[in-house]
C-alpha cells in the first residue's frame, strides 16, 4: 500500500518568516494530494490540494509544489502568522473506483512565535 | 456553510460494550468516510461508503466495525466488543463526488474505552 513520510515532526519559526513542509509518497498510482490543518480539538481542514498533472499551485501566502517522479511534494507557508499554529497533515491518494483512499503523514506541529 | 457534524463529541465506554458513532454528513453529499486518529498520532483511514455500500476499506476495519446508513441522513459507525486500543478519535467525513475531491472532516469523536 501506500507510505507517506513527512517531515519534520515539528516547525519553529518566528512571525513573518516562512515554514516548509515536506512529504514522500510511494505508490506512483497516487494521483491527488491534499494538505490539511488540524487545530485543537478540531477535524482536519483541507487548505490547499495538488493533482498529479500540476507541478505547482499557490493560494494568497500558501503554496504547494508536486515532483511526481522524485515522489515528493511540499507545502510553503509564506509570512507566517501566529493563527498558523496548528498539525498540518499531508496525504496522497490513489484512486479507487469513483472514491479516493488517502494515506495521511504523522503531522507537523508549526509553532509560530509572535 | 454547510458541515459535517458529529455525535457525541466525547464516548466513554467499558471495555467489551458495543458503541455507535454517529455523523451527520453534508446534505448533497454522495460518499462517506470514517477515519481515526490515536492520541498523536496520524489520521488513519478506516472505510468509504458509497451507494449504500462499503466501497473500500482498511485492514483496521476488521469483523468489529460496521458502518450503515440508516436513514438517509445518518452515517454511523458502530464498534462491537470495544477494546481499550479502540480509544481513538473519530472522524466523519464526506465529499460531494468521489476521487479526487475535497473531504470536509467533522470535528471527531473521542472516544475512550476503559
Amino acid at each position: 500500500g501506500e507510505n507517506v513520510e513527512q517531515h519534520p515532526s515539528t516547525l519553529s519559526v518566528q512571525e513573518g518568516d516562512s515554514a516548509v513542509i515536506k512529504c514522500t509518497y510511494s505508490d506512483s498510482a497516487s494521483n491527488y494530494f491534499p494538505w490539511y490543518k488540524q487545530e485543537l480539538g478540531k477535524g482536519p481542514q483541507l487548505i490547499i490540494d495538488i493533482r498529479s498533472n500540476v507541478g505547482e499551485k499557490k493560494d494568497q501566502r500558501i503554496a504547494v509544489t508536486l515532483n511526481k517522479t522524485a515522489k515528493h511534494f511540499s507545502l510553503h507557508i509564506t509570512e507566517t502568522q501566529p493563527e498558523d499554529s496548528a498539525v498540518y497533515f499531508c496525504a496522497a491518494s490513489i484512486p479507487s473506483g469513483g472514491s479516493y483512499i488517502p494515506t495521511f503523514g504523522r503531522g507537523t506541529s508549526l509553532i509560530v512565535h509572535p | 456553510e454547510p458541515e459535517v457534524t458529529q455525535t457525541p463529541s466525547h464516548q466513554v465506554t467499558q471495555m467489551g460494550q458495543e458503541v455507535i458513532l454517529r455523523c451527520v454528513p453534508i446534505s448533497n453529499h454522495l460518499y462517506f468516510y470514517w477515519y481515526r486518529q490515536i492520541l498523536g498520532q496520524k489520521v488513519e483511514f478506516l472505510v468509504s461508503f458509497y451507494n449504500n455500500e462499503i466501497s473500500e476499506k482498511s485492514e483496521i476495519f476488521d469483523d468489529q466495525f460496521s458502518v450503515e446508513r440508516p436513514d438517509g441522513s445518518n452515517f454511523t459507525l458502530k464498534i462491537r466488543s470495544t477494546k481499550l486500543e479502540d480509544s481513538a478519535m473519530y472522524f466523519c467525513a464526506s465529499s460531494e463526488a468521489g476521487h479526487d475531491t475535497e473531504a470536509f472532516f467533522g470535528q471527531g469523536t473521542r472516544l475512550t474505552v476503559v
